[in-house]
């Protein structure tokens, strides 16, 4: 069975400071995502990570991803007020059809 | 929006009475989803599609059943809802670039 464990789950960081966000995956997998959630709205695709290897940047987010390692990363730089959210990574299990088993969430706080 | 569209937005309802949500996609994809948002427990994977009249069972699929007639649209059934299914559903599509994306969500209440 696939788990999917994000860390930190709770995140309050000063405007202007950088800071990672990991995601570490259980089982064998090539595909991740991560997506952004605002309070009382929908998911928003950040990245998808199709290979070893794969880095993509927007902004001030940067995601990579090591699958020897079962590892991605959400490096943030420079943070700013409007990144607050809650930040998810996803794995897909690799049984077919995208099916994707989510991380339990990274609640971001910028405070100014 | 990848052409996503759920209805009801928002639903409440009794314990014991049938329940269909609706998923409406306008770009043809293949792949569709059903999950659910607790919180603590991220998003879980309900039921999913893979075709007209193929579907599958996800992780949390006890109390749900799932229909696709149509390729456009993927209906969810609580046969007989209970409270343990309060919860906001979203619908997914996954298309040909591997982009999963997510629909608006229906906040449901069961009492």
């Amino acid at each position: 069975e696939l788990k999917v464990e994000q860390n930190p789950l709770f995140l309050s960081m000063q405007e202007g400071k950088n800071y990672t966000i990991y995601c570490n995956y259980s089982t064998t997998s090539d595909r991740l995502y991560w997506y952004r959630q605002d309070p009382g709205k929908s998911l928003e695709s950040l990245f998808v990570l199709l290979s070893n290897g794969a880095v993509k940047q927007e902004g001030r987010l940067m995601a990579s991803l090591d699958t020897k390692a079962r590892l991605s990363t959400l490096h943030i730089t420079a943070a700013v007020h409007d990144l607050s959210a809650t930040y998810f990574c996803a794995v897909d299990s690799g049984a077919g059809s995208y099916q994707l088993t989510f991380g339990k969430g990274t609640k971001l706080s910028v405070i100014p | 929006d990848a052409g996503i569209t759920q209805s009801p937005r928002h639903k409440v309802t009794e314990t014991g009475t049938p329940v269909t949500l609706r998923c409406h996609q306008t770009e043809n994809h293949r792949y569709m989803y059903w999950y659910r948002q607790d919180p603590g427990h991220g998003l879980r994977l309900i039921h999913y599609s893979y075709g007209v009249k193929d579907t599958d069972k996800g992780e949390v699929s006890d109390g749900y059943s799932v229909s696709r007639s149509k390729t456009e649209d993927f209906l969810l059934t609580l046969e007989s809802a209970t409270s343990s299914q309060t919860s906001v559903y979203f619908c997914a599509i996954t298309n040909r670039a591997h982009e999963q994306f997510f629909g608006p969500g229906t906040r449901l209440t069961v009492l």
